[in-house]
């Protein structure tokens, strides 16, 4: 079974903090996603990575930044937080589009952030 | 860009057949998921459809109409843990990772 974890369950920090979102998957999947999820908005991609160093802007990418250091963590930072991203945040992983055309994106269990 | 539509809310008894819509507009079509979300919980995925047609999965089974852009989800004998919010997302594209998410359909069963 794919496993994705975030090493945070709730987590609440003060504005203009940086902060860091760790997540972990242990299936050696190329491609890692964030997302973040809020009522009447629904699910929206921050930003992915289909590789080792390698990173896109997704929809929302204004005011965070991504590392992908090592193929099986993908972290999310907050460069200075601000009271408009408290949100629900949710990593997810997936095999490469070539390898496996049906294979869909697994999510960890979240992180809800709150910014005081 | 992409335009997804679902209901909002639908309720529907236990023991009943419930069909959830998505309507979708993509420029150049990859695949369709389905994905169940119970509150407070990450989404799972439920089905996948790249051709027309249905597929199916036991409970669930997933339809798809690629000219119509157009999908359902139908869920057969519901059980009240069904309860939950269901997302249609298409890939944005050929050759595309990415998912685009519709906002979801929250489903009530009731006794």
């Amino acid at each position: 079974d794919v496993k994705v974890t975030q090493s945070s369950r709730y987590l609440v920090k003060r504005t203009g903090e940086k902060v860091f979102l760790e997540c972990v998957q242990d299936m050696d999947h190329e491609n890692m996603f964030w997302y973040r999820q809020d009522p009447g908005l629904g699910l929206r991609l921050i930003y992915f990575s289909y590789d080792v160093k390698m990173k896109e802007k997704g929809d929302i990418p204004e005011g965070y930044s991504v590392s992908r250091e090592k193929k099986e963590r993908f972290s999310l930072i907050l460069e200075s937080a601000s009271t408009n991203q408290t949100s629900m945040y949710l990593c997810a992983s997936s095999l490469g589009l070539g390898q496996a055309h049906n294979q869909p994106q697994h999510f960890g269990d979240g992180t809800r952030l709150s910014i005081l | 860009g992409q335009n997804i539509d679902q209901p909002t809310e639908m309720t529907a008894t236990e023991g009943a057949i419930v069909q959830i819509n998505c309507t979708y507009q993509t420029s150049g079509f990859n695949g369709l998921f389905w994905y169940q979300q119970h509150a407070g919980e990450a989404p799972t995925f439920l089905s996948y459809n790249v051709l027309d047609g249905l597929e199916e999965k036991g409970r669930f089974s997933s339809f798809l109409s690629r000219s119509k852009g157009y999908s359902y989800l139908l869920l057969k004998e519901l059980q009240m843990k069904d309860s939950a919010s269901y997302l249609c997302a298409p890939r944005k594209g050929a050759g595309s990772y990415q998912l685009t998410f519709g906002k979801g359909t929250k489903l009530s069963v009731i006794p």
